[in-house]
């Protein structure tokens, strides 16, 4: 069964700490996003990766860094995290280059979300 | 600014009752998608569509992209406890690379 894992699936830390949250896939996909969360606000999407070591910024990255050396993981990095920072996070990922898209085939497969509260 | 507007953003509704969501936008989409999600879990894809005016139907569940394709609705028929979830719809922009971008979700309630 092929899946998007989490590592993480609780996580409770404090103001000013450096978090890393770790996303591994096992479908050799090319893609992978890093959402966050929030009721009434939806998934917004902080960073995307569309390669190794390749990484571009989303919707709302400031506050987060991330890290691909490996096709198969993408990690999250809080260096100073914040109360604002307290959500759901959702790594996901597809199959698809995103040069080569075409219309639907930007399908994501989701690992089961982080929730991490700062304190 | 939310670029996809769904609604209700809450819906709770008696077991046999049927219902829509609406997902509208100013902004055309080459791809429009919706997933379910479970407590617990992340976000699963039920259906992507991609024509403007197409219909899918996926057992109770009918999904349609509008003609211009800036809106979509998905219409359950005769809701079961199971279909509880949070509901969310996703477009696709062409000169976006793929990106989704996702509505606000809708959290729907079948009571027995």
């Amino acid at each position: 069964d092929v899946k998007v894992t989490q590592s993480s699936r609780y996580l409770v830390k404090r103001t000013g700490e450096k978090v890393f949250l770790e996303c591994v896939q096992d479908m050799d996909h090319e893609n992978m996003f890093w959402y966050r969360q929030d009721p009434g606000l939806g998934l917004r999407l902080i960073y995307f990766s569309y390669d190794v070591k390749m990484k571009e910024k989303g919707d709302i990255p400031e506050g987060y860094s991330v890290s691909r050396e490996k096709k198969e993981r993408f990690s999250l990095i809080l260096e100073s995290a914040s109360t604002n920072q307290t959500s759901m996070y959702l790594c996901a990922s597809s199959s698809r280059s995103l040069g080569r898209v075409r219309p639907g085939a930007n399908v994501l497969t989701f690992g089961a979300g982080s929730r991490l509260t700062v304190l | 600014t939310q670029l996809l507007e769904q609604s209700p953003q809450f819906l709770s509704i008696q077991e046999g009752e049927n219902l829509t969501v609406y997902c509208n936008s100013s902004s055309v989409f080459s791809s429009l998608q919706w997933y379910r999600q479970e407590p617990g879990e992340g976000p699963v894809l039920l259906v992507t569509v991609v024509t403007g005016g197409e219909v899918k139907k996926l057992k109770r569940l009918t999904f349609q992209f509008g003609d211009a394709r800036k809106d979509s609705s998905l219409h359950i028929t005769a809701a079961q406890p199971g279909d509880t979830g949070l509901y969310l719809c996703a477009g696709e922009r062409g000169n976006q690379g793929g990106k989704l971008i996702f509505g606000q979700g809708t959290e729907l309630s079948v009571k027995p």
